[in-house]
């Protein structure tokens, strides 16, 4: 079963609007998530990494206005990106793994968005 | 240059056939190793992780070259099925996850 789980899977919505996506750890309390967008046939690209009890860690060039990210729990992290333009159609892919660096990244679902 | 370079592709194989995947990395400091396969559409999952020693996994084997700063994946026999990206992943302690941008791989019959 999932080890991590993201909803929704797919989203359309209005440019203008707000989008939420959440992810989940259920087997393990994940103190980092981290938040990936990827196009078309391009390769994964982190967006931030989420820090539960405060500010996640957005790279560079990604805009923490527009994509905000909230980690209140040790099972949850959300991204909302808000404000949606079609350029902002995306897949977006939550992972989280247990601190150590052998320890396996265990990826959601993913959500496909698409703005209109 | 990127810290974890691979060949993007694609690779068009036959079925049947032996097909070998390389991916180098920047930092010394690189503590451990994976191969991801994602399928077109879907989240990446775990292939194999990659151990000094090296490993395989049925039809699957991956080596760790440290002296070299590379790991390569072999697929024998090639599937039909085994149709993917396939991601080089280097994690170098704590949660510090790098991906590489993927080899596109197609087995044709």
């Amino acid at each position: 079963g999932a080890v991590v789980s993201q909803h929704p899977s797919w989203v359309i919505c209005k440019s203008g609007t707000s989008v939420k996506i959440e992810c989940r750890s259920l087997d393990f309390q994940a103190t980092t998530m981290f938040w990936y967008r990827q196009f078309p046939k391009q390769s994964l690209m982190l967006m931030a990494t989420s820090n539960e009890g405060s500010k996640a860690t957005y790279e560079q060039g990604v805009e923490k206005d527009k994509f905000l990210i909230n980690h209140a729990s040790l099972t949850l992290s959300t991204l909302t990106v808000t404000s949606a333009h079609p350029e902002d159609s995306s897949f977006y892919i939550c992972s989280a793994s247990l601190a150590g660096a052998g320890n396996t990244i265990y990826f959601g679902e993913g959500s496909w968005l698409t703005v209109v | 240059r990127k810290e974890v370079e691979q060949d993007p592709g694609p690779f068009n194989v036959p079925e049947g056939a032996t097909v070998a995947f390389n991916c180098t990395y920047s930092n010394s400091a690189s503590q451990s190793f994976f191969w991801y396969r994602q399928d077109c559409r879907k989240e990446p999952k775990l292939l194999m992780s990659v151990y000094s020693s090296g490993n395989e996994d049925g039809r699957f084997t991956a080596q760790l070259n440290r002296a070299s700063q590379y790991i390569s994946l072999l697929i024998r026999d090639s599937k039909l099925s085994d149709s993917a990206t396939y991601l080089c992943v280097v994690k170098t302690g704590g949660f510090k996850t790098i991906f590489g941008a993927g080899t596109r791989l197609f087995v044709k019959a």
